[in-house]
C-alpha cells in the first residue's frame, strides 16, 4: 500500500477559492514533499517540509506537517484555472532519505 | 541543460519485445531515480543511482528489468520480454545529494504501451 494517502481523491472548486488537500502517512519520515502533475506530464516539485518543521509557505502555497498525527496538508490560496492538476504528497524515509514514496494523489479541478 | 530529458516520449511495442528508455539528468545532479506510474496512481519507486552506482532496487524491478548509468551521467532502463502489465509511464528524476534531502526534478516521462 502507499505510504502517503491523499484526501480527497478529487476536488472541484471555483477560481478564487482556496483548495485544501490532506496527506496521511504511516512511518517516521525525514521530510515530506508535495508535487504537481499536469495530465500526461512529469511531476513538478512544489515544496518540501522537514520533520522538525510545522508550517512552510511558498507564494500561494501553505504546507503544514503534524508528525504526531502523521499528516500534512497543502493549501492553495486564491486558486486559478492553471492550478488544475493532480497533487501528490511524497515522503522521504529513514536516514538515507533518497527514496520517495508517493501517495495516490488528489485531482484538483479549478473552474473558471 | 534546463531539465531532465527522457527519450522516447512514447513507445508502443508488441508483447515479448525488448525496449530501452534513456534519461539525461540535470548535469550537476549526482542522483538519478526511475519510477513507474500507472493511470490514476502515484509514482512507484523502481531504482536509484548515486553517480554510477546503483544503490537501491525495488522488488518491483523483476529480473526482466535492468538499469544502468555507466558513466554517472545518462541512464538507461531496459525491459526484456515485455508484458501487458508493463504498460505505464516511466519517469526519471534527478537530484543533488549535496543539497541534502531536497526535491527531485522529474522528466516528462516515457509512456510505454504493450500490445
Amino acid at each position: 500500500s502507499q505510504q502517503g494517502e491523499e484526501d480527497p481523491q478529487a476536488l472541484s472548486i471555483q477560481e478564487g477559492e482556496n483548495a485544501t488537500m490532506n496527506c496521511s502517512y504511516k512511518t517516521s519520515i525525514n521530510n515530506l514533499q508535495w508535487y504537481r502533475q499536469n495530465s500526461g506530464r512529469g511531476l513538478v516539485h512544489l515544496i518540501l517540509i522537514r520533520s522538525n518543521e510545522r508550517e512552510k509557505h511558498s507564494g500561494r502555497l501553505r504546507v503544514t506537517l503534524d508528525t504526531s498525527k502523521k499528516s500534512s496538508s497543502l493549501l492553495i490560496t486564491a486558486s486559478r484555472a492553471a492550478d488544475t492538476a493532480s497533487y501528490f504528497c511524497a515522503t522521504a524515509l529513514g536516514t538515507s532519505g533518497s527514496r520517495l514514496t508517493f501517495g495516490e494523489g488528489t485531482q484538483l479541478t479549478v473552474n473558471p | 541543460d534546463t531539465g531532465v530529458s527522457q527519450d522516447p516520449r512514447h513507445k508502443i511495442t508488441k508483447r515479448g519485445q525488448n525496449v530501452t528508455f534513456r534519461c539525461d539528468p540535470i548535469s550537476e545532479h549526482n542522483r538519478l531515480y526511475w519510477y513507474r506510474q500507472t493511470l490514476g496512481q502515484g509514482p512507484e519507486f523502481l531504482t536509484y543511482f548515486q553517480n554510477e552506482a546503483q544503490l537501491e532496487k525495488s522488488r518491483l524491478l523483476s529480473d526482466r528489468f535492468s538499469a544502468e548509468r555507466p558513466k554517472g551521467s545518462f541512464s538507461t532502463l531496459e525491459i526484456q520480454r515485455t508484458e501487458q502489465g508493463d504498460s505505464a509511464m516511466y519517469l526519471c528524476a534527478s537530484s543533488l545529494a549535496a543539497q541534502g534531502y531536497g526535491g527531485y526534478t522529474f522528466g516528462s516521462g516515457t509512456r510505454l504501451t504493450v500490445v
